[in-house]
């Protein structure tokens, strides 16, 4: 069965602290990997997809890396208002999008 | 150019009322998915959809719950006979001709909160 995991489930930074978040992932097939983010009582926002391994996008303080296996969402010196949920998700070729539970970031000033 | 647009944003039903939820999706896009999403979990697809008709189903509960994108206006998710369990926040989201299954832009969600 197709799967996506997000680790940590919560990660609490101080401003300025860079760190990573990890997403996994074992599919069939992959077509594509993206990447949101999710403020609270607020929609989903598309940030990136990535399709190939050794692929890479950027978008301000933040990263994006696609390996066979996984993906890493790398935040260089956030700020608070990068405090956010992000969620990763895979289409395996299909009509559906399967998103894991997401890891909530803090980030303290 | 308007995102996509979901309403009402929070609905509260009785246990054995009805709950419509509607969602236009961006301009010039012709895919819908719906979404639903509890607390503290993941977004869980329920149901694609083009125009007049559904491609995709997998998600949706057998029993209460059915979609439609018709011809003209929003698409709708309407769930019969709600229960407490049914109570979480419900995506739209839709993509271009040609990226299904690719990135999709969503709407606010509604928070449906059954009583």
């Amino acid at each position: 069965e197709d799967q996506v995991t997000q680790s940590p489930e919560a990660l609490r930074l101080q401003e300025g602290e860079s760190s990573s978040l990890n997403c996994s992932y074992t599919v069939s097939g992959l077509r594509g990997l993206f990447w949101y983010r999710q403020d609270p009582g607020k929609g989903p926002e598309f940030l990136f997809t990535l399709y190939s391994a050794g692929e890479e996008k950027e978008k301000e303080r933040l990263k994006a890396t696609l390996t066979k296996k996984e993906s890493f969402l790398h935040i260089t010196a956030p700020k608070p208002e990068d405090s956010a949920t992000y969620l990763c998700a895979v289409n395996t070729g299909g009509f559906k999008t399967i998103f894991g539970a997401g890891t909530r970031l803090f980030v303290k000033a | 150019n308007a995102g996509v647009m979901q309403n009402p944003r929070h609905l509260v039903r009785r246990r054995g009322q009805e709950a419509r939820l509607r969602c236009s999706p961006m301009k010039g896009h012709s895919h819908v998915y719906w979404y639903r999403q509890l607390p503290e979990e993941g977004l869980k697809f329920m149901v694609y959809l083009q125009k007049e008709n559904i491609i995709d189903e997998s998600g949706m509960p057998k029993e209460r719950f059915s979609a439609e994108f018709p011809k003209e206006g929003p698409s709708i998710l309407r769930i019969q006979q709600v229960v407490r369990g049914d109570s979480a926040a419900y995506f739209c989201a839709s993509s271009p001709p040609g990226a299904q299954g690719y990135e999709q832009y969503f709407g606010p969600g509604t928070r449906l909160t059954v009583t």
